[in-house]
């Protein structure tokens, strides 16, 4: 069955740094999203992409974050200077036509000291 | 009313009981919802989408009541891997957003 992959698993970062996370959603799909669960809360929507551009964003996806899909098949979240708060597990997602099931990759740990 | 509210649990059940899972949304324009489940430290794995007509699959069953904007889902004969988190997951006014709720942990007991 295909996946959704993400890089790298787990990635620790000084605050202030600029981190970039990977995603290569499943080819033939369409819409595109990043999600975080920061430890012991719930799964929150942070942005989602399609035809090139953002279609909805939420008040967490401020101007510190950024997505792009540089090629055919990467898709990634920029976050330009981190913070503590920033510490999450961050969810890449696709689907094939905007209604359907999301499928999640297994996510990348994100921790910022 | 929170967008996506589900009982807090945790649920501790035996092999074998009955389980439900009660959510209520906010939103009156929400147009798809599903069921997720979530393994410790792992990413969210689709359950079942929920239909106006309630759905079966095996074990599972699943309700909408859209008057009430209430979702549940039932679980019969639990299995020990039936033990994680489930997401009770709504759509927002725009179909590419979707607003889960926080989950309810289910452990199964031998």
């Amino acid at each position: 069955e295909p996946e959704v992959t993400q890089t790298p698993s787990h990635q620790v970062t000084q605050m202030g740094q600029e981190v970039i996370l990977r995603c290569v959603p499943i080819s033939n799909h369409l819409y595109f999203y990043w999600y975080r669960q920061i430890l012991g809360q719930k799964v929150e929507f942070l942005v989602s992409f399609y035809n090139n551009e953002i279609s909805e964003k939420s008040e967490i996806f401020d101007d510190q974050f950024s997505v792009e899909r540089p090629d055919g098949s990467n898709f990634t979240l920029k976050i330009r200077s981190t913070k503590l708060e920033d510490s999450a597990m961050y969810f890449c997602a696709s689907n094939p036509d905007g209604n359907s099931p999301l499928h999640f990759g297994n996510g990348t740990r994100l921790t910022v000291t | 009313r929170k967008e996506v509210e589900q009982d807090p649990g945790p649920f501790n059940v035996p092999e074998g009981a009955t389980v439900a899972f009660n959510c209520t949304y906010s939103n009156s324009a929400s147009q798809s919802f599903f069921w997720y489940r979530q393994d410790c430290r792992k990413e969210p794995k689709l359950l079942m989408s929920v239909y106006s007509s309630g759905n079966e699959d095996g074990r599972f069953t699943a309700q909408l009541n859209r008057a009430s904007q209430y979702i549940s889902l039932l679980i019969r004969d639990s299995k020990l891997s039936d033990s994680a988190t489930y997401l009770c997951v709504v759509s927002g006014g725009s179909n590419y957003k979707l607003t889960f709720g926080k989950g309810t942990l289910l452990t199964v007991n031998p």
